[in-house]
């Protein structure tokens, strides 16, 4: 069972550029998450997606854009990367919306 | 008042100890609990949900007291695998997840 699946599992990107975080779930989730996790911190939701076709922000979406034209996938969006924006970011899935989510393994971004 | 709030620690402790971990949250209208795992650069995972009428799960105990809006987490006869940073987690009807910043347990022999 390959879960949640996050690609690439690090990057280093300089001021200004951009990039793609790539999320796919095989469990037919329809709910899927990102997060970011700043050193000594607790995870914060960035966008989420409750089906196909539908995303909303979540608590700290600037920044950053996402889209879901399918289930399996929910890429995150990087358009100018910042300083602010090194972090590692985890993508989650769940089935329901009230259920324990299901986590990827983490990109380590770093922006320099 | 922060949403979840936890005690960082770290707490070290030795093999075979019990170690009780605490969690408050301000969110009133929460309605369900979770306490996840974190081991050092790896991905969250779901250690144990937490039911209103306290649940356990072999050397884990978790409670939670809605009155109190405070959520505990036990761990019996600790094991050096049990080091990991623990979130305390809850979520609102309709809501996101929130998570706390962790407690870190160390396990030393």
């Amino acid at each position: 069972n390959a879960g949640v699946t996050q690609t690439p599992k690090f990057r280093i990107l300089k001021i200004g550029q951009s990039m793609t975080l790539q999320c796919a779930q095989d469990m037919n989730h329809n709910y899927m998450y990102w997060y970011r996790q700043d050193p000594g911190m607790g995870l914060k939701l960035i966008y989420y997606s409750v089906g196909a076709g539908i995303t909303d922000k979540g608590e700290v979406p600037n920044g950053y854009n996402v889209s879901r034209s399918t289930t399996e996938d929910f890429p995150l969006r990087l358009e100018l990367a910042a300083p602010s924006q090194t972090s590692v970011y985890f993508c989650a899935s769940d089935d329901t919306g009230y259920q324990p989510q299901h986590f990827g393994d983490g990109t380590r971004l770093s922006i320099l | 008042r922060k949403e979840v709030e936890q005690d960082p620690g770290p707490f070290n402790v030795p093999e075979g100890a019990t170690v009780a971990f605490n969690c408050t949250y301000s969110n009133s209208a929460s309605q369900s609990f979770f306490w996840y795992r974190q081991d050092c650069r790896k991905e969250p995972k779901l250690l144990m949900s937490v039911y209103s009428s306290g649940n356990e799960d072999g050397r884990f105990t978790a409670q939670l007291n809605r009155a109190s809006q405070y959520i505990s987490l036990l761990i019996r006869d600790s094991k050096l695998s049990d080091s990991a940073t623990y979130l305390c987690v809850v979520k609102s009807y309709g809501g996101n997840l929130i998570f706390g910043k962790g407690t870190k347990l160390s396990v030393k022999p």
